[in-house]
């Protein structure tokens, strides 16, 4: 069974910029989770879909967006790139709410 | 609301020590609860987990068990290698909140 995969793994670009980011999850799993890891303020949760509903949102600016499609396959976008923005994108997913989540090898993002 | 604590890192061990790593947590409801694993460049590896009161999760020599009285679930292993050398995160999924929630992470370095 393939794991969750993320692509691209590396990405530069430049401030003003926009991103997107993609995340295939393990066949079967409805929900799909991302998150911002920085050295400075470790693991952030940005926002979980669930059967292509957003269920919970982070406390990001509107730049992040995310959304799910009908497979479960998720995009992530973020508009105006700031230096900031440099971080791990990882993502994550889930067969059901309650269950563990399985994570993606993540998308080094760096804003130049 | 829903919330995972660790002991501040890093954590430095000689290869053979003892290793803890605490870890407490806040739930709404009856949560289930992980430790993850991240090794560097990589994305969060399921290390083990437990899902009711006085259940014990084992992997790779690792263990915790589920404190129910003390809100706890502790990460421990009798011998450490330098290839245990990453970060550890505990994390809990609330069955009643529906959150999935990441503590701040602990560092581990094992030194031959």
């Amino acid at each position: 069974k393939a794991g969750v995969t993320q692509t691209p793994r590396y990405l530069i670009k430049t401030r003003g910029q926009q991103v997107t980011l993609s995340c295939s999850p393990i066949s079967g799993h409805r929900s799909v989770s991302w998150y911002q890891q920085t050295p400075g303020q470790g693991l952030q949760f940005l926002f979980e879909y669930f059967s292509e509903t957003q269920r919970n949102k982070g406390n990001f600016p509107g730049r992040f967006s995310g959304r799910q499609f009908s497979n479960s396959r998720s995009e992530m976008n973020v508009s105006t790139l700031e230096l900031g923005d440099s971080a791990l994108y990882l993502c994550a997913s889930r067969a059901d709410i309650n269950t563990e989540a399985f994570f993606g090898q993540g998308t080094r993002l760096t804003v130049v | 609301g829903d919330s995972v604590t660790q002991m501040e890192g890093p954590v430095t061990l000689s290869e053979e020590a003892f290793l803890t790593i605490n870890c407490t947590y806040t739930a709404t409801g009856y949560p289930s609860l992980f430790w993850y694993v991240q090794y560097p460049g990589e994305g969060l590896q399921l290390l083990l987990k437990a899902t009711k009161a006085d259940d014990k999760g084992s992997n790779k020599g690792f263990e915790a068990t589920y404190r129910k009285e003390t809100t706890s679930f502790h990460l421990e292993k009798g011998s450490v290698q330098v290839s245990d050398s990453a970060v550890y995160f505990c994390a809990l999924s609330d069955r009643l909140s529906q959150n999935f929630v990441f503590g701040p992470g602990t560092r581990l370095s094992v030194l031959p």
